[in-house]
Parts: C-alpha cells; sequence; structure tokens
C-alpha cells in the first residue's frame, strides 16, 4: 500500500530559526514528490517539485532534498518568517502508465508555527 | 492571470439537501480533481476527471456526483445520501497526470 508519512506532526519554532521537516514514503514505482504550503482556511500552493534525478530543489527561502534510495524527503525552511506559520504537504505520486490513473498519496502534514 | 476558483467559500446545508460546489479554471488543464479534507488526515480523492465528458469515481465517491461538460468546469454535488458532509473541499487541476497541481482555494460546507 502507498504511503506517505509526515513529521513532526506539529512544530513551534522562533522567529528567525531554522527548521527542516521530514517526509518518508512508500510510492512504487515513483515518479516524483512535491512540496506545499496550505494556509489555514486556503488551498495548498506549491514550493517544490522533484523527480528521481534530483536531490536538491530551492525556492526562496525554502530547500527540498529528496534521497531516492531511502525514500526520504526534507523540506528545510532558512530565517523562518511569522508568515510561515502554515501546514506543509508532502505529496508523491506513481508513474502514470498510458490510458490509466495513478493514484497521488498525500501526507496528513505538519503544521508549523512561527512566534515572535 | 490563469487559476483556479472554488465558489462558495462558505456553504451551509440542511438535512436532506443537495448543494453543489463550484470550480472554474482558465489554466487550460485537461485533469480535473475533487478532494475532501478533514483536520488530521490527508487529501481524500472523491472524483477526478482527466478529459471532457469523462470522470471516474475516487476513494471516497459515495454521496456525491460530478460533471465535466465543459473543459473549463467540474461542478460537484454533496447530495444527501452522504451523512457527514462537513468538511473542507479542494478543487484541482493540472495539464495532465503527474505534471503538479494547482489548488483552488477551497469551499467549507457545514451542515445545519
Amino acid at each position: 500500500k502507498n504511503q506517505v508519512e509526515q513529521s513532526p506532526q506539529s512544530l513551534i519554532i522562533l522567529e528567525g530559526k531554522n527548521c527542516t521537516l521530514q517526509c518518508n514514503y512508500t510510492v512504487s514505482p515513483f515518479s516524483n514528490l512535491r512540496w506545499y504550503k496550505q494556509d489555514t482556511g486556503r488551498g495548498p500552493v506549491s514550493l517544490t517539485i522533484m523527480t528521481f534525478s534530483e536531490n536538491t530543489k530551492s525556492n526562496g527561502r525554502y530547500t527540498a532534498t529528496l534521497d531516492a534510495d531511502t525514500k526520504q524527503s526534507s523540506l528545510h525552511i532558512t530565517a523562518s518568517q511569522l508568515s510561515d506559520s502554515a501546514s506543509y504537504i508532502c505529496v508523491v505520486s506513481p508513474v502514470a502508465f498510458s490510458g490509466g490513473y495513478q493514484k497521488v498519496t498525500f501526507g496528513t502534514g505538519t503544521k508549523l508555527q512561527v512566534i515572535p | 492571470d490563469g487559476g483556479i476558483t472554488q465558489s462558495p467559500k462558505y456553504l451551509f446545508r440542511k438535512e436532506g439537501q443537495n448543494v453543489t460546489l463550484s470550480c472554474e479554471q482558465n489554466l487550460n488543464h485537461d485533469a480535473m480533481y475533487w478532494y475532501r479534507q478533514d483536520p488530521g488526515q490527508g487529501l481524500r480523492l472523491i472524483y477526478y476527471s482527466q478529459i471532457v465528458n469523462d470522470f471516474q469515481k475516487g476513494d471516497i465517491a459515495e454521496g456525491y456526483s460530478v460533471s465535466r461538460e465543459k473543459k473549463e468546469s467540474f461542478p460537484l454535488t454533496v447530495t444527501s445520501a452522504q451523512k457527514n458532509p462537513t468538511a473542507f473541499y479542494l478543487c484541482a487541476s493540472e495539464p495532465g497526470q503527474g505534471y503538479g497541481y494547482t489548488f483552488g482555494s477551497g469551499t467549507r460546507l457545514t451542515v445545519v
């Protein structure tokens, strides 16, 4: 069964500090992994997307890493800001074969709170 | 600007009533999806459509119905058969399977 597990469930950090969120997956065959940021009461917004051959991708203060061998990804947030307070969701897609739909698997998210 | 629009933002349903959630996109995406989000759970797939005039059930389709008469539109109807409809509903689209979702801003449905 394809699964995506995220840790920690929640995290509180001081403004200006760094943090790292984890995502472990068992989706196979692997196609890509995406990190989304979801503000409370809003739809998720894409931060990064990585394929099998990519091991690091940055988007401003957000840096995602991928180890396809161990099936682990992390999202590192540098110099956190109050606006980083949100849920961060890891999403893994399997390879899509012609004519068929391959279901995307969502993690339950890490809720990050940045405090002054 | 291209995007995906969900309406209304908040919706209240009485017992036994059907309600329809709107989802419109101007991104020229072929694939569209409806997800349900409950606290502490990952998004769960209700219905998806990979092309106009075709749609398929997801994991939790019971009590829901959809149509895909136009490429831009993928409305979701929550019927009276859905016994626990209170949730946050998200519509998403992508150019084709696996390219990456663009999500709408969501509709929060509450039973009153």
